[in-house]
């Protein structure tokens, strides 16, 4: 048990839902990321949100759309996804106090889009 | 910018086979080194650390030493199991920043 949990642990959409996947840290960090990893491919950075603020990622497609109400919760909202997003989407947190830092990360959601 | 290249895998064992993961990186400054571990089904976690020149960071029979001088931080472990079977993730943190620049990625197989 890391102290981040995600949910669902598992998503199968089609291409025209909107899903939302939920994150949520006990460890009172505060910073929030979302990771995307998908087969043979680099981890992928995706946003991060720093005391409610977010760090854009200009090369993430607008259909997913992150929200961070607080520094324990975190959403990533997914809208008319195309099969190419299926992978698996991480959460993780971490404290802003420079590069000795380590992030705690979650077991993921495995999306597949149909 | 910063860049952490790690070895292709993957990366195949028997038991008890010494393990070398090979990482050097590209920094501006003086970063932070770190090692992830990804088991089957879960995310990443810290396997270890290292924060300056020359210091190493061990955990659960794992080494790494930071040597600033090859830019490296290569993974060893003197003799492996079948449960270390995992992908494993290089990473560096720079200056002021917390976010991290994780390397692609090796994945370890260990067979009895």
């Amino acid at each position: 048990e890391t102290g981040v949990t995600q949910t669902p642990r598992h998503l199968v959409m089609g291409m025209t839902n909107k899903k939302s996947l939920k994150c949520e840290q006990h460890l009172g960090h505060n910073a929030m990321y979302w990771y995307k990893q998908s087969a043979k491919k680099p981890l992928e950075l995706m946003f991060v949100y720093s005391l409610e603020e977010r760090v854009e990622n200009n090369s993430v497609p607008s259909r997913f759309s992150p929200e961070c109400p607080n520094s324990s919760h975190l959403f990533l909202h997914l809208h008319t996804l195309q099969p190419e997003d299926s992978a698996l989407y991480l959460c993780a947190s971490s404290q802003t106090g420079g590069r000795n830092e380590k992030l705690f990360f979650g077991s993921g959601t495995q999306l597949s889009v149909l | 910018g910063d860049s952490v290249t790690q070895m292709e895998g993957p990366v195949t064992l028997s038991e008890e086979a010494f393990l070398t993961i090979n990482c050097t990186y590209t920094a501006t400054g003086y970063p932070s080194l770190f090692w992830y571990v990804q088991y089957p089904g879960e995310g990443l976690q810290l396997l270890l650390k290292a924060t300056k020149a020359d210091d190493k960071g061990s955990n659960k029979g794992f080494e790494a030493t930071y040597r600033k001088e090859t830019t490296s931080f290569h993974l060893e472990k003197g003799s492996v199991q079948v449960s270390d079977s995992a992908v494993y993730f290089c990473a560096l943190s720079e200056g002021g920043s917390y976010i991290p620049t994780f390397g692609r990625g090796t994945s370890l197989i260990v067979h009895p």
